[in-house]
């Protein structure tokens, strides 16, 4: 199956541009979403087909994706950022949903 | 705006099935192009895909979970349901349930609920 690959963590000041990569085989080729989880709520979408926001998303938020990796940033950090990122995809080989294992983002 | 929401008991035992419904408004979980998957959260982890089934009542699901799982449509309360069999101390997680389309995002997600495997 399709293996996306997460750092588990990513420190950031604030005001700074924080990168959360996910990495796949070609994943040039896929569409790449993303998505933000606070404790104890469930995932927002922040980043869809690459680099899209849905409504409402600040424009902080973008995304790119290229060759085996694509890359959340989230500019001008603030600390109600701090969270969880997962990106997903859709696997063609098996015809399902595959998530990331997750970065946590620690806004120091 | 469609909305999910998941229901069922908190508290399995180790062996037994673990039973979820997800109640859906705001839309139709039949006649359309989308896909009705649950996805599961142990503490501290991340997301897993459990599975779907579509419109049409066709199923799917994670190869890793596919012998013990059943996911299927209740029409008549545009609601689909997850069975979860033999369920084991590792299969406790918080479980959502969620809207997507193939190659889309998952657009809509329940609040989820945490389902415990205990003796």
């Amino acid at each position: 199956s399709y293996v996306l690959t997460q750092p588990a963590s990513v420190s950031v000041a604030p005001g700074q541009t924080a990168r959360v990569t996910c990495g796949g085989d070609n994943i040039g080729t896929k569409s790449v979403h993303w998505y933000q989880q606070k404790p104890g709520q469930a995932p927002v979408l922040v980043v869809y087909a690459d680099s899209d926001r849905p409504s409402g998303i600040p424009e902080r938020f973008s995304g790119s994706n290229s060759g085996n990796k694509a890359t959340l940033l989230i500019s001008r950090v603030e600390a109600g950022d701090e969270a969880d990122y997962f990106c997903q995809v859709w696997d063609t080989s098996l015809d399902h949903v595959v998530f990331g294992g997750g970065t946590k983002v620690t806004v120091l | 705006q469609v909305q999910l929401q998941e229901s069922g008991p908190g508290l399995v035992k180790p062996s037994q099935t673990l039973s979820l419904t997800c109640a859906v408004s705001g839309d139709s979980i039949v006649g359309g192009r989308y896909y009705w998957i649950w996805v599961r959260q142990p503490a501290g982890k991340g997301l897993e895909w459990i599975g779907r089934v579509e419109s049409s009542g066709t199923t799917y699901s994670n190869p890793s979970l596919k012998s013990r799982v059943t996911i299927s449509l209740d029409r008549s309360k545009n609601q689909f349901s997850l069975t979860l069999d033999s369920v084991i101390a590792a299969d406790t997680a918080v479980y959502y349930c969620a809207r997507t389309q193939r190659w889309l995002p998952i657009d809509s997600w329940g609040q989820g609920t945490l389902v415990t495997v205990s003796s």
